[in-house]
């Protein structure tokens, strides 16, 4: 495996479901972020991780919840969502401290709320 | 002051032609412009970049005009191809100082569905 990977690539769930998104980068990098893409709207970006520590939580509802149990893996912990929070979620990662440092991007995970 | 607002929503362009997005900007203090690219099924992927300091970079057939004093920078892609069809992401940042904990928080505009004719 190469570069950003997230599974699983397509999630249904009830509004009374838990679930986890997973990615990992196999980039050596150390910051690590989700984004959420919503049609006709920016990429809002919800939580960063630096040397696994949270960064950035941008005022993101509580039935999110990240996960960084090391600079590689990155979790996203769904629970009681809503249908508006359907959408793309996207993970990325980077190596901070490194001038223009690019995000690298997964594939995303395509989340449909029931 | 932290909205990047691009434009147009959507474009259609003859294969050959020239692709112009526009993004424009508030906050001065942005230091870092990118603009990525991304294909059905595939995360945005960066195509080029440009900082503060030039007015215009250029990368084969993509070229980015940065105006700073309108606020403004743009995308061109010249001889467009049906490949270059894809959804374009401007983005702009304040380039965080190395130091540990800081990473750079990029703010996205709206995206522009582009669509090369054969």
């Amino acid at each position: 495996e190469t570069g950003v990977t997230q599974t699983p690539r397509h999630l249904v769930m009830g509004m009374t479901n838990k679930k986890s998104l997973k990615c990992e980068q196999h980039l050596g990098h150390n910051a690590m972020y989700w984004y959420k893409q919503s049609a006709k709207k920016p990429l809002e970006l919800m939580f960063v991780y630096n040397f696994k520590e949270q960064t950035e939580n941008n005022s993101v509802p509580s039935r999110f919840s990240p996960e960084c149990p090391n600079s590689s893996h990155l979790f996203l912990h769904l629970h009681t969502l809503q249908p508006e929070d359907s959408a793309l979620y996207l993970c990325a990662s980077s190596q901070e401290g490194v001038v223009d440092n690019e995000q690298f991007f997964g594939p995303g995970t395509r989340l449909t709320v029931l | 002051q932290q909205q990047v607002k691009q434009s147009p929503q959507s474009l259609i362009v003859q294969k050959g032609g020239i692709s112009i997005i526009n993004c424009a900007y508030e906050n001065t203090a942005f230091d870092y412009f990118p603009w990525y690219q991304q294909f059905p099924g595939k995360g945005p992927a960066l195509l080029i970049a440009i900082r503060p300091d030039v007015s215009e970079k250029k990368e084969g057939r993509f070229t980015i005009s940065f105006n700073k004093s309108a606020k403004q920078f743009s995308l061109h892609i010249m001889d467009s191809q049906p490949g270059d069809s894809a959804t374009y992401f401007c983005a702009a940042s304040i380039i965080p100082r190395a130091y540990r904990g800081a990473t750079n928080k990029l703010i996205f505009g709206t995206g522009t569905l582009l669509a090369v004719q054969p």
